[in-house]
């Protein structure tokens, strides 16, 4: 069984305004991480963002912030002010577990950011 | 900051040869993970390495082992390729005991087999 879903395949936005990227997961590990990457065209996976099944605060990093609701199983990714350069294939994960696990990725979502 | 090194970044490999792909992680992380991503697909857990030794295993094809050496480096060694394993290889690595345990990876290394 998935994991991790992403729903939005592919996704469009304005330059400037802000986006969200759909995660749910599934997990019946009382512990456990989630995290979101971003791919872009050259291949790269870079990590955007962490939060942990613990924290009572949703993370934020920059222009990134994750919509943590936890009764719900949903890690939403918002994008705030987003650039050209934020076109790129995005992926949430899950680390079940407290250390030294494999992350399970989801399908991911493609973003386009249009001038 | 330092980041995960991978080598080579390209490969081009004929059916049923061999490849031996290298990783060597960020500085002080002690936990090194394998990832296949094939094309238009989401990354895939091949197996991983604490402090020199298997931790956990996922979707790694007989044909394929790895190891970490002492030095922390870790290989990749593909032997009988086949079409199917045209694909980037992601090597991965974490920190045990720092919070998040967050996974950086390298560049990748793209593997096309003819």
């Amino acid at each position: 069984a998935q994991k991790i879903t992403q729903t939005q395949p592919g996704m469009f936005v304005q330059e400037k305004e802000a986006v969200t990227l759909d995660c749910t997961y599934d997990t019946s590990d009382p512990s456990y991480g989630l995290f979101w990457y971003k791919q872009p065209s050259s291949g790269e996976m870079i990590f955007l963002i962490y939060q942990g099944s613990y924290d009572q605060q949703n993370a934020t990093e920059g222009r990134y912030s994750l919509n943590f609701q936890k009764a719900r199983k949903s890690a939403n990714l918002v994008i705030s002010a987003s650039q050209l350069g934020d076109s790129a294939m995005y992926f949430c994960a899950m680390r079940e577990g407290n250390s030294g696990y494999a992350l399970n990725f989801g399908k991911g979502t493609s973003l386009l950011v249009t001038p | 900051a330092a980041g995960v090194i991978q080598s080579p970044r390209h490969l081009i490999k004929e059916k049923r040869e061999t490849a031996t792909l290298k990783c060597y992680p960020i500085p002080r992380h002690d936990t090194v993970y394998w990832y296949q991503q094939g094309p238009g697909q989401d990354p895939q857990f091949l197996i991983s390495f604490y402090e020199k030794m298997q931790s956990d295993k996922g979707s790694i094809p007989d044909r394929f082992s790895a190891q970490q050496f002492s030095d922390y480096h870790s290989e990749l060694n593909m032997s009988s390729l086949e079409l199917g394993d045209s694909a980037l290889y992601f090597c991965a690595s974490s920190s045990t005991g720092v919070h998040q345990e967050t996974q950086y990876f390298g560049p990748g290394t793209r593997l096309l087999v003819l």
